[in-house]
């Protein structure tokens, strides 16, 4: 079993629609979660930290369930330039490594 | 956000020709670094793991001598690809980190490393 396992998609939604990607971790001491994104021949950027009680920034929510080990990522109205790869990181805490899933693909359509 | 800059953004050479690759964390304190390489359309794979002072710590099937990494100060790492053949092309990119672990990476730009 991967350390952090994300459906590659691609997901294909229409402008306007919610999406929401999950991606499920092994290590249950894992300390800290994130998400980022990634365009095309680009870096990754960071797009939010997922925090214990859940949190929002303006169209994305992020939410994390320790009991089943899995964070997720839910976009509302979705843009055109939200058309990306999403990164799902996860930090275990003893050794300082992040462990960052393959990406989801999310395309969204005019 | 944090700034972390890479230069250089590309680099096309001969084979045979040592690349060096800076990465530099600008407005804070960057104890750990990390090295990824990324080919099209596949996912990133860390290299190597640097913390200031130390020596770098590789991933399995990561020759060391021939990715040199230096992580002389708080603020900069330089991965050198010694005598670069085409099959290392791809695309590099650094991330600087606090050292806490409840804090995210910041990635640098990226480097397009084209070997001819």
């Amino acid at each position: 079993r991967k350390e952090v396992e994300q459906d590659p998609g691609p997901f294909n939604v229409p402008e306007g629609a919610t999406v929401a990607f999950n991606c499920t971790y092994s290590n249950s001491a894992s300390q800290s979660f994130f998400w980022y994104r990634q365009d095309c021949r680009k870096e990754p950027k960071l797009l939010m930290s997922v925090y214990s009680s859940g949190n929002e920034d303006g169209r994305f929510t992020a939410q994390l369930n320790r009991a089943s080990q899995y964070i997720s990522l839910l976009i509302r109205d979705s843009k055109l330039s939200d058309s990306a790869t999403y990164l799902c990181v996860v930090n275990e805490g003893g050794t300082y490594k992040y462990i960052f899933g393959t990406g989801t693909r999310l395309k969204v359509l005019a | 956000g944090a700034v972390v800059s890479q230069h250089p953004s590309r680099v096309i050479c001969k084979s045979g020709t040592s690349v060096k690759i800076e990465c530099r964390s600008l407005d804070f304190q960057a104890t750990t670094m990390f090295w990824y390489r990324q080919f099209p359309k596949q996912s990133l794979m860390l290299m190597a793991t640097s913390n200031e002072g130390s020596k770098a710590t590789y991933e399995q099937g990561v020759e060391k001598d021939k990715f040199l990494i230096n992580h002389a100060s708080l603020t900069l790492s330089t991965l050198t690809v010694t005598s670069a053949h085409p099959e290392d092309s791809s695309f590099y990119i650094c991330s600087a980190s606090s050292g806490r672990a409840d804090q995210p990476q910041h990635f640098g730009d990226g480097t397009r490393l084209s070997i001819l």
